[in-house]
C-alpha cells in the first residue's frame, strides 16, 4: 500500500494569504489527524477527522480551519497568514478513530511566512 | 489540562551502551502511550506503543514501561546503534479519539 500522501511538500507564502494543504490518508484509512510541528512549540494536534466529520479541534484560532471528503482524502486551510504560522504540517491516518490503532504521518508539508 | 512533559531534551550515549527517555502525563483518562522516532528532516515513525492494561512491552532491543499510579511511562533503548540517532517523541491519548498529546521530544545522538 502506498503510505499517506501531502501536497504540496513546500510552500512559501505572505502574511495575509491564505494556504490549502491536502493530505491522502493510506488506502482503507478513514481516520486523518493534522499536527503542526515547530522547533518552539514541539508537535501540536490541530483537528481530527473520521468520515467526514471533524470530532476533535486543538488549541488554535479560527483562522485554521479543515474537512474531510468522502474519499477520506483531507485538507486544511489557514488564512490570514502570520509568520509564526511558518512550520511543518503534518498529516497522520488510521484505519478507524479513536481505537487507539498506529497513526501513520505523512512527509509533510513545509510552510514558510514571509 | 492536557499535557506530556518529556525528559532529557537531549541524550548523549556510546554505541553499545543503553538509552532511557521518560515521559509523564496528565490526563488520567489516557490509556494508550505510542513513542515515536524523527530523523532528521523525514516523517515521525511508530517505533513501539503499550496500552495502559499492560506495564511492560519489548520488541527486540526497544521496551516501554507504564506505570498508571504515578502516570510515567518510559522508552528504553539497549545496545544502541549510530542508526538510533534521532529524536524520539513520546505521546499520550484516550479512548475515543486519534488525538495525540506529545511530549517535547527527546534528541538521542549514539556515537561509533
Amino acid at each position: 500500500k502506498a503510505g499517506v500522501t501531502q501536497t504540496p511538500r513546500y510552500l512559501i507564502k505572505t502574511r495575509g494569504q491564505q494556504v490549502t494543504l491536502s493530505c491522502s490518508p493510506i488506502s482503507g484509512h478513514r481516520s486523518v489527524s493534522w499536527y503542526q510541528q515547530t522547533p518552539g512549540q514541539g508537535l501540536q494536534f490541530l483537528f481530527e477527522y473520521f468520515s467526514e466529520t471533524q470530532r476533535n479541534k486543538g488549541n488554535f484560532p479560527g483562522r485554521f480551519s479543515g474537512r474531510q471528503f468522502s474519499n477520506s482524502r483531507s485538507e486544511m486551510n489557514v488564512s490570514t497568514l502570520e509568520l509564526g504560522d511558518s512550520a511543518l504540517y503534518l498529516c497522520a491516518s488510521s484505519s478507524t478513530s479513536g481505537s487507539q490503532e498506529t497513526q501513520y504521518f505523512g512527509p509533510g508539508t513545509r510552510l514558510l511566512v514571509l | 489540562g492536557e499535557n506530556v512533559e518529556q525528559h532529557p531534551s537531549t541524550l548523549s550515549v556510546q554505541e553499545g551502551d543503553s538509552a532511557v527517555i521518560k515521559c509523564t502525563y496528565s490526563d488520567s483518562a489516557s490509556n494508550y502511550f505510542p513513542w515515536y522516532k524523527q530523523e532528521l528532516g523525514k516523517r515521525p515513525q511508530l517505533i513501539i506503543d503499550i496500552r495502559s492494561n499492560v506495564g511492560e512491552k519489548k520488541d527486540q532491543r526497544i521496551a516501554v514501561t507504564l506505570n498508571k499510579t504515578a502516570k510515567h511511562f518510559s522508552l528504553h533503548i539497549t545496545e544502541t546503534q549510530p542508526e538510533d540517532s534521532a529524536v524520539y517523541f513520546c505521546a499520550a491519548s484516550r479512548s475515543g479519539t486519534d488525538k495525540l498529546i506529545f511530549g517535547t521530544g527527546t534528541r538521542l545522538q549514539v556515537f561509533p
